[in-house]
């Protein structure tokens, strides 16, 4: 079944405790890119990638980081979490910009 | 700095009315994408439009966009409570960033 997968789906962590959340996509897509969802903001882009070792800003990036080593993983990763991240993130993941997406299940997560 | 404004945010309509949702954006771009969220779900992809004067049609939904007027629609014909959701759309720029609208949370009442 081709699906984006996101691990953990429910996260409580304190401020400044290190996280990562995972992200794979079994479809081979080359376009891979999160998004936070907050009440009243729709969706925002944290971080896009066009393929491999090829990662870039979105509309919101700061205090996120991400890597794509693989071309179906692309992890998010919180160095030092603060309250204001806390939110519901979707991982998704096309083809290409040009295609519709396919978006994760969505983690939320909440930091204390 | 691209904008992505729909109307109505919140939209309640009993079934059987028809109803538009507007889309603009602020930036030139070809193509527009119409996404539906189910409360405590995941997106899922409704639309996708490639071109200037792109009609899409399914169901009860039709989307349509004028990259003039840099406005999309997704009209409603003959509500039903299935319908019931958020609709966002979303616009590419910058090469291969998207911007998402802040969602329509529509509501169809019986």
């Amino acid at each position: 079944e081709a699906q984006v997968t996101q691990n953990p789906r429910y996260l409580i962590t304190v401020t400044g405790k290190k996280l990562t959340v995972t992200c794979s996509q079994n479809m081979n897509h080359e376009y891979m890119s999160w998004y936070r969802q907050d009440p009243g903001l729709g969706l925002r882009q944290i971080y896009y990638s066009m393929n491999v070792e090829v990662t870039d800003k979105g509309d919101v990036p700061e205090g996120y980081k991400v890597s794509r080593k693989e071309k179906r993983n692309f992890p998010l990763i919180l160095e030092s979490p603060s309250p204001n991240q806390t939110s519901l993130y979707f991982c998704a993941s096309s083809f290409s910009p040009s295609y519709e997406q396919y978006f994760g299940p969505g983690t939320r997560l909440t930091v204390t | 700095e691209l904008k992505v404004e729909q109307n109505p945010l919140f939209l309640s309509m009993q079934e059987g009315k028809n109803y538009t949702i507007y889309c603009n954006y602020s930036t030139t771009s070809d193509r527009l994408y119409w996404y539906r969220q189910d409360p405590g779900k995941s997106l899922e992809s409704l639309f996708v439009l490639l071109s200037n004067g792109a009609v899409k049609q399914e169901g009860r939904l039709m989307a349509s966009l004028d990259t003039k007027a840099r406005l999309s629609t997704l009209h409603i014909t003959a509500a039903v409570h299935d319908l019931s959701a958020t609709y966002f759309c979303a616009s590419p720029h910058s090469g291969s960033r998207l911007t998402f609208g802040e969602g329509t949370q529509l509501t169809v009442n019986p």
